[in-house]
């Protein structure tokens, strides 16, 4: 079965940097997430959409921002990189509430590792 | 205020023992959902089972099988004997039901199995 995907994979940026994370979700899924997990942490929400509109907000720094495509792929933009932003980001995606039984389980994508220097 | 703990912070085990991973979660919320997920070494997050608030029937699924009781808030997850690929970190999550609420973690419990 068709999963999340994820690019890049693994990215090294300087500090001061910009950086662009894109997920493509399941095919049908109409809800995307954005997770930051840092090293031996569990992961934190950041961010997410619902058709296309933003739908609810965690803890995304004002440096950060995202949106989602008319196809549904979700972008996560980061701008002035800090030492502090390094972590695995998750994007993870669900069908929404008229979904059935399937509905509003999170499945998550591989990952991208963000490496700040 | 949400809340998941995982108070087993590592566990470790021989292989084909059986291992219980314990959870407890808060909420104020009448409707919600509760998840597992496994963190192999790899860093995927793998989803394991999802429980909805108004359904405590247990589940089994091979060697795994989960224990939801609400009069106690926990969500506990029985590992039956252990493998070493179940060496893992395992997550706890939960959110309200319904609306695409955001996941809110436990603090994992890292599990490692031995020869």
């Amino acid at each position: 079965a068709a999963g999340v995907i994820q690019s890049p994979r693994h990215l090294i940026k300087e500090k001061r940097e910009t950086a662009t994370l894109k997920c493509y979700p399941i095919p049908r899924h109409d809800t995307v997430y954005w997770y930051q997990q840092g090293p031996g942490q569990d992961p934190q929400f950041l961010i997410s959409f619902y058709e296309k509109m933003q739908s609810d907000k965690g803890s995304i720094p004002d440096r950060f921002s995202a949106q989602q495509f008319s196809d549904y792929h979700s972008e996560l933009n980061m701008s002035s990189l800090e030492l502090g932003d390094s972590a695995l980001y998750f994007c993870a995606s669900s069908l929404g509430g008229a979904g059935g039984r399937e509905s509003d389980t999170q499945y998550f994508g591989p990952g991208t590792r963000l490496t700040v220097l | 205020a949400q809340k998941v703990t995982q108070a087993q912070t590592e566990i470790s085990v021989v292989e084909k023992e059986d291992v219980t991973l314990d959870c407890v979660y808060e909420t104020r919320d009448t409707t919600y959902y509760l998840f597992w997920y496994k963190q192999p070494p790899s860093g995927e997050l793998v989803f394991l089972i999802r429980r909805n608030s108004f359904d405590e029937q247990n589940e089994i699924s091979g060697r795994y099988s989960w224990n939801f009781q609400k009069s106690t808030s926990s969500f506990n997850f029985t590992i039956t004997a252990s493998q070493v690929v179940d060496s893992a970190v395992y997550f706890c999550a939960h959110t309200y039901g319904g609306s695409q609420g955001n996941l809110i973690f436990g603090k994992g419990t890292k599990l490692s199995v031995k020869p």
